[in-house]
């Protein structure tokens, strides 16, 4: 089974401080894409970074870096710069497209608050 | 506006009756996706499908069924509604593969 695992439920960090959400995940697949996906109250999902898991360097995206560790199986998320708008529930993802199918697994999420 | 239009968006119905949800992807995209959300289970995928086809299936209830019509809108039936029922639904489309994934805004049903 493929399972994703984000231990810290809640984090809250200072506004213009840098945070680190935590994801592990397991799988037997070789080939397979990582994302950290938020959803804000407006309950919408919208996608923050992704990674291919051929790819050894961690992917950017503005404020939102990642550090993934394939041998760990690890994919933490760093946000720097903290904004009030980074406030979200937070989901760690991955597809491992084995079966032809490109489904996403998630994790339970990590709900952030940034403090004024 | 993500592209992807999912109706209703608020849904409140009686336990053992039946209703539909419906999802219209993002132009050109030929993958639908739904997706569960609920307290307990978290984001659980239900069923693809791909031109029409069911490509795979999740963790979908046998009261649940879909389809993915002609015009590539996808429409998700919920029969014998339970209290347990009650989640968000989300519908994401994609042209293929993993990337360019987009979420609707999904429908909240509440199940009384």
């Amino acid at each position: 089974a493929q399972t994703v695992t984000q231990s810290q439920p809640e984090m809250s960090v200072q506004e213009a401080e840098t945070v680190t959400l935590s994801c592990t995940y397991d799988t037997s697949e070789n080939n397979y894409y990582l994302f950290w996906y938020k959803q804000p109250p407006s309950r919408q999902m919208i996608l923050v970074i992704r990674q291919e898991a051929y790819k050894q360097q961690n992917a950017t995206e503005n404020r939102f870096s990642v550090n993934f560790q394939k041998a760990a199986k690890s994919f933490s998320l760093k946000i720097s710069d903290s904004q009030l708008g980074d406030t979200a529930m937070y989901f760690c993802a991955f597809i491992a497209p084995g079966a032809g199918s490109y489904q996403l697994t998630f994790g339970k999420g990590t709900k952030l608050s940034v403090i004024p | 506006d993500s592209g992807v239009t999912q109706t209703p968006k608020h849904l409140i119905t009686a336990t053992g009756q039946r209703v539909t949800l419906r999802c219209s992807p993002r132009s050109g995209d030929l993958s639908v996706y739904w997706y569960q959300q609920s307290l307990d289970q978290g984001l659980q995928f239900l069923i693809q499908y791909y031109n029409g086809e069911e490509r795979a299936k999740g963790n979908i209830l046998e009261r649940f069924s879909a389809q993915q019509f002609p015009d590539l809108h996808s429409e998700l039936n919920l029969s014998s509604l339970e209290l347990g029922d009650s989640a968000l639904y989300f519908c994401a489309s994609s042209v293929s593969g993993p990337y360019g994934y987009t979420f609707g805004s999904g429908t909240r049903l509440t199940v009384v």
